[in-house]
């Protein structure tokens, strides 16, 4: 059972426009989280994060904003670079415990055109 | 600032070898993570150490697979008896605290022939 959804496999912007990436998640029990981008051949590189407490937070042009009552966040980028292109991981977190292991999305794509 | 290194990038193996994979942590982070990642799909997470202690393991870590971390420093992963679908990127992180988030290394790529 999936508990953090990135629905869209792929999305396609052209360069200077907003990026937009969502994901849903399940577990009520997760209050933090973090979107992590991947290059091929490369580890995924943390970008930002956002704890429960917040409904946003932003960093330069990457903002990340937090719907807790939906279960929803949403990675916003503006101006979309041709850099940018990478496949975008979703990730959350419970503080329940003691290991803050890491709960991925299956990513998406994103191209961003000249 | 080094990040964190892992070694071999890349392993190719016959079906029923075994393989041990190498990560070196960030200096005096005292956490860290493995994580498995399949074509398609997310990272999963594997199993955590806090210094030399292994303090879990997902039900994803059969008894083939084994995890040490001597010392607190760098950790070793390894696969006995290698089955077609151990086939998958291999990915170390760490972080020095909880509040921190997880870097991570470029990760082992495990071919099984």
């Amino acid at each position: 059972d999936q508990q953090v959804k990135q629905n869209s496999p792929s999305l396609s912007v052209q360069e200077g426009r907003i990026s937009i990436l969502n994901c849903d998640y399940t577990n009520s029990m997760f209050d933090y989280f973090l979107w992590y981008k991947k290059y091929p051949a490369e580890g995924p590189t943390f970008l930002i994060s956002i704890s429960s407490i917040k409904d946003k937070n932003e960093d330069g042009r990457f903002t990340v904003f937090l719907n807790k009552s939906a279960k929803h966040l949403s990675l916003h980028i503006v101006p979309s670079q041709p850099g940018d292109s990478a496949v975008y991981f979703c990730a959350a977190r419970s503080s329940g415990g003691s290991n803050y292991k890491l709960t991925f999305g299956k990513g998406t794509l994103l191209t961003v055109n000249p | 600032d080094t990040g964190v290194s892992q070694d071999p990038r890349h392993k190719i193996t016959k079906r029923g070898q075994n393989v041990t994979f190498r990560c070196d942590p960030i200096s005096e982070h005292n956490r860290l993570y493995w994580y498995r990642q399949t074509l398609g799909q997310g990272p999963e997470f594997l199993t955590y150490f806090q210094n030399e202690a292994q303090l879990e393991k997902s039900r994803l870590l059969s008894d083939r697979f084994s995890a040490e971390r001597p010392k607190g420093s760098f950790s070793t992963l390894e696969i006995q008896r290698t089955e077609q679908g151990d086939s998958a990127m291999y990915l170390c992180a760490s972080t020095p605290s909880a509040a921190q988030p997880q870097h991570f290394g470029d990760g082992t790529r495990l071919s099984i022939l």
